[in-house]
C-alpha cells in the first residue's frame, strides 16, 4: 500500500485566493482525519469523517474552511479565502476502526503571502 | 490546559548516548497511548502503541513505558543515532472517543 497520499506537497498562494488540499486514504480505512500543525499549537484536529460522513468538525477554525469526502478514496480541505495566518502544515490521516493502523500522510505545507 | 504534556521541550544529545522523553496525560477514560516520530518535513510515524495493561513495549532501540496509575509514559532511546533527530510526539486516546489528544512533541537533536 502506498500509504496516505496528500497533494500538493507544497502550496504558496496569495491572500484571498482559494486553496484546495487533497487526500487519498489507505484503502479499507473507515476513518479520515484532517489536522493542522504549527510550531505554536502542535497538531490540531480540524475535522474527521467516518464512512465518508463528517462526524466532528468542531476543530474547523472558521467558515472559510470546508472539507468534503465524496467517496471512500478521496477527500478535500478547502480554504476560501485564504489568509496569512492559515500558513501551516496540513496533514491527512486515515485509520481502520479501533485506530490501531492510524497512518499520517506526508502533509501539505501551505504558505499564504 | 493541554491534556498531554511532554518534557523536555527540546534536547541535544551526543551520538551513541541514551535519552529519555517524558509524557504526562490527563485523558480519561484511557484507551491507549502512542509514541510517534516525526522527521522534519514528514508526517508522524507510529513507534509504539500501548493499552492499559501494557507496561513496556519496544521497537528496536526505542522502548516505551506506561504507568496508567500515575498517567505517565516515557520513551527511551538507546545508543542514539543521527537519524534519531526528530520530534517525538506522545498521543493519547480516550476510550470510546475517536479524537486523539496530542502532546506538542519532544524535539531531539543528535550531534556527532
Amino acid at each position: 500500500d502506498a500509504g496516505v497520499i496528500q497533494s500538493p506537497r507544497h502550496e504558496v498562494t496569495e491572500m484571498g485566493q482559494e486553496v484546495t488540499l487533497r487526500c487519498k486514504p489507505i484503502s479499507g480505512h473507515d476513518y479520515l482525519f484532517w489536522y493542522r500543525q504549527t510550531m505554536m499549537r502542535g497538531l490540531e484536529l480540524l475535522i474527521y469523517f467516518n464512512n465518508n460522513v463528517p462526524i466532528d468538525d468542531s476543530g474547523m477554525p472558521e467558515d472559510r474552511f470546508s472539507a468534503k469526502m465524496p467517496n471512500a478514496s478521496f477527500s478535500t480541505l478547502k480554504i476560501q479565502p485564504s489568509e496569512p495566518r492559515d500558513s501551516a502544515v496540513y496533514f491527512c490521516a486515515s485509520s481502520p476502526p479501533g485506530h490501531y493502523g492510524y497512518t499520517f500522510g506526508s502533509g501539505t505545507r501551505l504558505t499564504v503571502v | 490546559k493541554n491534556q498531554v504534556e511532554q518534557s523536555p521541550q527540546s534536547l541535544i544529545i551526543l551520538e551513541g548516548k541514551n535519552c529519555t522523553l517524558q509524557c504526562n496525560y490527563t485523558v480519561s477514560p484511557f484507551s491507549n497511548l502512542r509514541w510517534y516520530k516525526q522527521d522534519t518535513g514528514r508526517g508522524p510515524v507510529s513507534l509504539t502503541i500501548m493499552t492499559f495493561s501494557e507496561n513496556t513495549k519496544s521497537n528496536g532501540r526505542y522502548t516505551a513505558t506506561l504507568d496508567a496509575d500515575t498517567k505517565q509514559s516515557s520513551l527511551h532511546i538507546t545508543a542514539s543515532q543521527l537519524s534519531d533527530s526528530a520530534s517525538y510526539i506522545c498521543v493519547v486516546s480516550a476510550d470510546g472517543n475517536n479524537r486523539l489528544a496530542f502532546g506538542k512533541g519532544n524535539q531531539v537533536v543528535v550531534i556527532p
